[in-house]
């Protein structure tokens, strides 16, 4: 089976562009959320959803923004970029709608803005 | 912040010895998960441990849960150069599938 896989891994964007990172759930799972994960910060809780609703988000500004699509798949998007948001982002699928389940993660996208 | 922390920051061991982590978080939960991230890649989750468990093994893992002192620790036994990485511990936030992790403990295994 298939793990969780994200794309692009590796991107440099320019401040003030916009990014789209995609990731592919273990198949048969519905739930994907996504982290950020910087060394100052740590891994921070950005946006949960399941069967393509949003259920929960973190702390991070309207410019982090998500979706899901049908098929499980999930994009999220990064607008008007700022150097702190450069970092490694990850994207982790559960196949449960409540946390008794495991959580799986992909291998992440590195984003660096200069 | 509800977050997690790992405890000790760092350590360094010989391989053969035993390495014990430490986790602390702030609010009740229903499970505590333990991951390891190698320099630079994804989480891998390593054992998944509920509230009403006290403890878990899988190989060379042991976890205990201790809920009065909302504490886990993470024990490696007879350790390798490979398991060199950081350990994660996440809570679950009883909301969904969100998560919160603890700052990590970077573990350095000597050939």
């Amino acid at each position: 089976k298939a793990g969780v896989t994200q794309t692009p891994r590796y991107l440099i964007k320019t401040r003030g562009q916009q990014v789209t990172l995609s990731c592919s759930p273990i198949s048969g799972h519905r739930s994907v959320s996504w982290y950020q994960q910087t060394p100052g910060q740590g891994l921070q809780f950005l946006f949960e959803y399941f069967s393509e609703t949003q259920r929960n988000k973190g702390n991070f500004p309207g410019r982090f923004s998500g979706r899901q699509f049908s098929n499980s798949r999930s994009e999220m998007n990064v607008s008007t970029l700022e150097l702190g948001d450069s970092a490694l982002y990850l994207c982790a699928s559960s196949s449960g709608m409540y946390s008794g389940n495991t959580i799986y993660f992909g291998e992440g996208s590195w984003l660096t803005v200069v | 912040s509800q977050q997690g922390e790992e405890d000790p920051q760092a350590l360094s061991i010989q391989e053969g010895e035993n390495a014990t982590m430490n986790c602390s978080y702030k609010t009740s939960i229903n499970n505590l998960q333990w991951y390891r991230q190698n320099s630079g890649r994804g989480l891998v989750h390593l054992i998944l441990i509920r509230s009403n468990e006290r403890e878990k093994h899988s190989g060379r893992l042991r976890v205990t849960l201790d809920t009065s002192k909302k504490s886990s620790s993470l024990l490696i036994t007879a350790s390798r150069a490979a398991d060199t990485a950081s350990y994660f511990c996440a809570t679950d936030a009883n909301t969904g599938n969100q998560f919160y992790f603890g700052t990590g403990t970077s573990l350095t295994v000597i050939p």
